[in-house]
Parts: structure tokens; C-alpha cells; sequence
């Protein structure tokens, strides 16, 4: 069964620290992809990224970037000076490829349990 | 403008009086799913849909019940609710299912005394 864990449950830092948002995954899937998700104190979901298992490349958008490491299960989340914007739940998502380890589950989604970023001024 | 909407956005209800939450999508999306979110167990699936008549549990569809009647529209029954049914719920819609971005509605509130 699919599992991701999000150790960080809360986290807070003053505006301008670098923080990082960890996420371990587990999968018996060879085809999988992992999310991030951002929920704002508005309480909106918003996507941010996607990664499929075959591209470990690590991704920078912005303040944001990504670093997906397969070795470690690991698919962690850093925010370069940080703003109070920024201040939300971040909730990382594993889906598998629907492949035979899944059970032929293709559709199912496991989030982790989140993790509350305050950014303070 | 692309969406998922939800409604309503709060609901307060007795034990037992069956509710339907309404999801709506109007991005021709194949896949729709629902979402309970309760504090610190994350988001848990109930239900998803891959297609028209096409449904199928997530991990938590006790209590709940669905439909995919059309292609845009997924709605969420609770036929006797419960207290422990209180949670913030999701709709979430995608264009193919497991790899492919979910779009979220706002949310409902609901409340079951």
C-alpha cells in the first residue's frame, strides 16, 4: 500500500529564512507520481508541482524548488526567503501508476498529513 | 472560467437526516474524486470516478455513498449522517486520473449534531 509520511508538522520561520518541507513516500509501484499541494489559510487547495518516478531532475520555480530523490523515498520541498505569503499547510501526494503492485489501483491518491508553515515578519 | 464548485459551503445538519453535497466541473475532466480533511489526519479519500458510471471506493467511503450520473457533476450522499461524519470535504476533479493535476472546489463545512 501506498504511504507518504510528512514528519514536519508544523513549522515556523521568520520572513527571508530558507525552509525546507520534507516528504518520504513508499510504493512497491515502479510507475508513480508525487505532488504538492499548498492550502493557504483561505483554505483553497492549490497544485504547485508534479514529478513522475522516471525524472528525478530537480525543479526550481522561482523561490521554490524541488528535489526528488529516489535512493531516499524523498520528494522535499525548499522555499528560498521565505515571505508571509507563503504561511499555509503544505501537503505532499503520492498516486501510483496503476500497475500490478498497485493492485491495479490507478486512481487512488494518499496525501500525507501536511505540514503548517507560519512565516513570520 | 475553469472550476470545480462545490455547494454548499457550510451545511450544519441533524444525525440521521440524509444530505448530498453537489460537485460540478466544467473542464470536460474524465476523473473526479472526494476528499474528507480532518485535523491532523490530512486529506483521506472517499470515493473517485474515472468515468460516467464509473466509481470506486478511496480509503475511507464508509457512510458515504456516490454517483457519476453525467461527466461533470459527482455528488456526495450521506444517507444517515453521523457525528464523526463532521469534516471539511473536497471535491477534486483531473483531466486523466493518477498523473494529471487535481483541480479542487472550495469546499464544504459540514456539521453533523
Amino acid at each position: 500500500a501506498q504511504k507518504v509520511t510528512q514528519a514536519q508538522t508544523e513549522i515556523s520561520v521568520v520572513e527571508k529564512e530558507d525552509v525546507t518541507l520534507d516528504c518520504v513516500y513508499e510504493t512497491r509501484d515502479t510507475t508513480y507520481y508525487l505532488f504538492w499541494y499548498k492550502q493557504p489559510p483561505s483554505g483553497e487547495l492549490v497544485f504547485l508541482i508534479r514529478r513522475n518516478s522516471f525524472d528525478e531532475q530537480n525543479e526550481i520555480s522561482g523561490r521554490y524548488s524541488w528535489n526528488f530523490q529516489k535512493s531516499t523515498s524523498s520528494f522535499n520541498f525548499t522555499i528560498t526567503a521565505s515571505q508571509v505569503v507563503d504561511s499555509a499547510v503544505y501537503f505532499c501526494a503520492l498516486s501510483e501508476g496503476g500497475g500490478v503492485a498497485s493492485g491495479g489501483s490507478n486512481y487512488k491518491l494518499t496525501f500525507g498529513k501536511g505540514t503548517l508553515l507560519t512565516v513570520n515578519p | 472560467e475553469a472550476q470545480v464548485t462545490q455547494n454548499p459551503r457550510y451545511l450544519i445538519t441533524v444525525t440521521g437526516k440524509k444530505l448530498t453535497v453537489t460537485c460540478s466541473q466544467n473542464m470536460n475532466h474524465e476523473y473526479m474524486s472526494w476528499y474528507r480533511q480532518d485535523p491532523g489526519l490530512g486529506l483521506r479519500q472517499i470515493y473517485y470516478s474515472m468515468n460516467v458510471e464509473v466509481t470506486d471506493k478511496g480509503d475511507v467511503p464508509e457512510g458515504y455513498k456516490v454517483s457519476r450520473k453525467e461527466k461533470r457533476n459527482f455528488p456526495l450522499i450521506l444517507e444517515s449522517p453521523s457525528p464523526n461524519q463532521t469534516s471539511l470535504y473536497f471535491c477534486a476533479s483531473s483531466l486523466a486520473g493518477y498523473n494529471s493535476p487535481l483541480h479542487f472546489g472550495n469546499g464544504t463545512r459540514l456539521t453533523v449534531t
